[in-house]
C-alpha cells in the first residue's frame, strides 16, 4: 500500500543547529511530495513541494528538501534553527490521481 | 485575501445534537476536502469534493455528511455526534486535478468536543 512515514514524532534541536526532519514514502511510482507546517492553533501552511524537475526544493523560512528516488525519501532541512521554527511538520504525498496522504507529523522543539 | 474560512473555531456539544461546521473558500477552487486531526494519527480525510455536486468518501467517513451545492462552500454535517468525533477538523481546498496544481490550502481549524 502507498504510504508516508515520518521518522520521529518529536525532534528537539538547539537554536542555531541543523534541523533534519525525515520523511519516506512507499510507492513504486514517485509521487508529488509536500511539506506542511502547523503553528500552534493554526491550520497547515505549505512549506515546499516537489512535483518534477530539480530534486532540491527550496521553500519558505529557509527550509529545503531533497527528493531522493533511490531512497524513497524527502527529508526536510534547515541549516540553522530559529525559535520561531517550533511547530508541527507534516510530510504529504499525492500518489497518481489519489488523494493527498499525510504522515503522522513531527513536532519540532527548539532549545534556547 | 485568498483564504479558507471555517466556523465555528471552537464548539462544545452533547451527544446526539446535530451540528454543522461551515467551510468557505474565495479562490474559485474546484477541489475541497475535510480532514480530522488526532494525536499520533496525523490528518485523515473524511470526505472530499472534486466539484459542485460531486462528493466522495475519504478514509474515515462514518458519522459525517457533506454537501457541495456551491463551488465556494463545503459544509461538514454531524447528524448525531458521538464522543469519538471529538477532534480538530480542517477544511482544505485546491485548484483541482485539471489544473495540475495539487497543493492544498487549509482553514484555521475547528476544535470540536462532544460530551
Amino acid at each position: 500500500a502507498q504510504s508516508v512515514t515520518q521518522l520521529g514524532s518529536h525532534v528537539s534541536v538547539s537554536e542555531g543547529a541543523l534541523v533534519l526532519l525525515r520523511c519516506n514514502y512507499s510507492s513504486s511510482v514517485p509521487p508529488y511530495l509536500f511539506w506542511y507546517v502547523q503553528y500552534p492553533n493554526q491550520g497547515l501552511q505549505l512549506l515546499l513541494k516537489y512535483t518534477t524537475g530539480a530534486t532540491l526544493v527550496k521553500g519558505i523560512n529557509g527550509f529545503e528538501a531533497e527528493f531522493k528516488k533511490s531512497e524513497t525519501s524527502f527529508h526536510l532541512t534547515k541549516p540553522s534553527a530559529h525559535m520561531s521554527d517550533a511547530a508541527e511538520y507534516f510530510c504529504a504525498a499525492k500518489f497518481g490521481n489519489e488523494k493527498l496522504t499525510f504522515g503522522t507529523g513531527t513536532r519540532l522543539t527548539i532549545i534556547p | 485575501e485568498a483564504q479558507v474560512t471555517q466556523n465555528p473555531r471552537y464548539l462544545i456539544t452533547v451527544t446526539g445534537k446535530k451540528l454543522t461546521v461551515t467551510c468557505s473558500q474565495n479562490m474559485n477552487h474546484e477541489y475541497m476536502s475535510w480532514y480530522r486531526q488526532d494525536p499520533g494519527l496525523g490528518l485523515r480525510q473524511i470526505y472530499y469534493s472534486m466539484n459542485v455536486e460531486v462528493t466522495d468518501k475519504g478514509d474515515v467517513p462514518e458519522g459525517y455528511k457533506v454537501s457541495r451545492k456551491e463551488k465556494r462552500n463545503f459544509p461538514l454535517i454531524l447528524e448525531s455526534p458521538s464522543p469519538n468525533q471529538t477532534s480538530l477538523y480542517f477544511c482544505a481546498s485546491s485548484l483541482g486535478v485539471t489544473s495540475g496544481i495539487y497543493e492544498q490550502y487549509f482553514g484555521p481549524g475547528t476544535r470540536l468536543t462532544v460530551t
